[in-house]
């Protein structure tokens, strides 16, 4: 099947520190990529949508210049939290899927905890 | 916006029990997928439905995209530790979609 690399898998640092995070289809093409926040025991909840070459679409409440992303390419996507703060740590995972009502593969996800 | 009411939100059961659980929506989807979550992990993919009355297996699992566009069901047949997770459905609601809606998942417990 479809193959998500998300890396790091888990980042502790201090507040204040800005992290990436990065999201690779290894075996397939990724029209568009996705990312998503997840709180314990919730459900995933959508932070933004790229499309290799484009701006990300931010769904409401997420802020455009906390969450960086960039869609250099077919296969990379990376999430940038800048400047993080305690509030800032979460589950964060991307996924990504061909073409259209194709299913999205999820990476492994990143458990970012600022301190 | 769309919502997947998930039921139920958590089971505990015997092993080699089967087990069912089932999303509706109130709007059409035109295709549902179910992915298992394990701790700490992203959601992997375990079956995709693309066509309305649309009945597939994967191994033990199978689900059925309903009839009606609305719903869908998974079932576990003769539950094993391994099957132990947090079961979300999901599903495109549109032509044309691009953003999955997730209900909200399904804890499931399986007792040697």
């Amino acid at each position: 099947g479809a193959v998500v690399s998300q890396h790091p898998s888990r980042v502790i640092c201090k507040s204040g520190t800005s992290v990436k995070i990065e999201c690779r289809s290894l075996d397939f093409q990724a029209t568009t990529m996705f990312w998503y926040r997840q709180f314990p025991k919730k459900s995933l909840m959508l932070m933004a949508t790229s499309n290799e070459g484009s701006k990300a679409t931010y769904e409401q409440g997420v802020e455009k210049d906390k969450f960086l992303i960039n869609h250099a390419s077919l296969t990379l996507s990376t999430l940038t939290v800048t400047s993080a703060h305690p509030e800032d740590s979460s589950f964060y995972i991307c996924s990504a899927s061909g073409p259209l009502n194709q299913p999205q593969h999820f990476g492994d996800g990143t458990r970012l905890s600022i301190l | 916006g769309q919502q997947l009411n998930q039921s139920p939100q958590s089971m505990f059961i015997q092993e080699g029990e089967d087990v069912s659980m089932n999303c509706t929506s109130s709007s059409i989807f035109n295709t549902w997928l179910w992915y298992k979550q394990d701790p700490g992990e992203g959601p992997v993919l375990l079956i995709a439905l693309y066509k309305a009355g649309e009945l597939t297996s994967n191994g033990r699992l199978t689900a059925q995209f309903g009839i009606t566009r609305k719903d869908s069901f998974l079932n576990i047949s003769a539950s094993i530790p391994s099957d132990v997770g947090i079961y979300f459905c999901a599903g495109y609601s549109g032509a044309g979609s691009y953003q999955l809606t997730f209900g909200k998942g399904t804890k499931l417990s399986v007792i040697p």
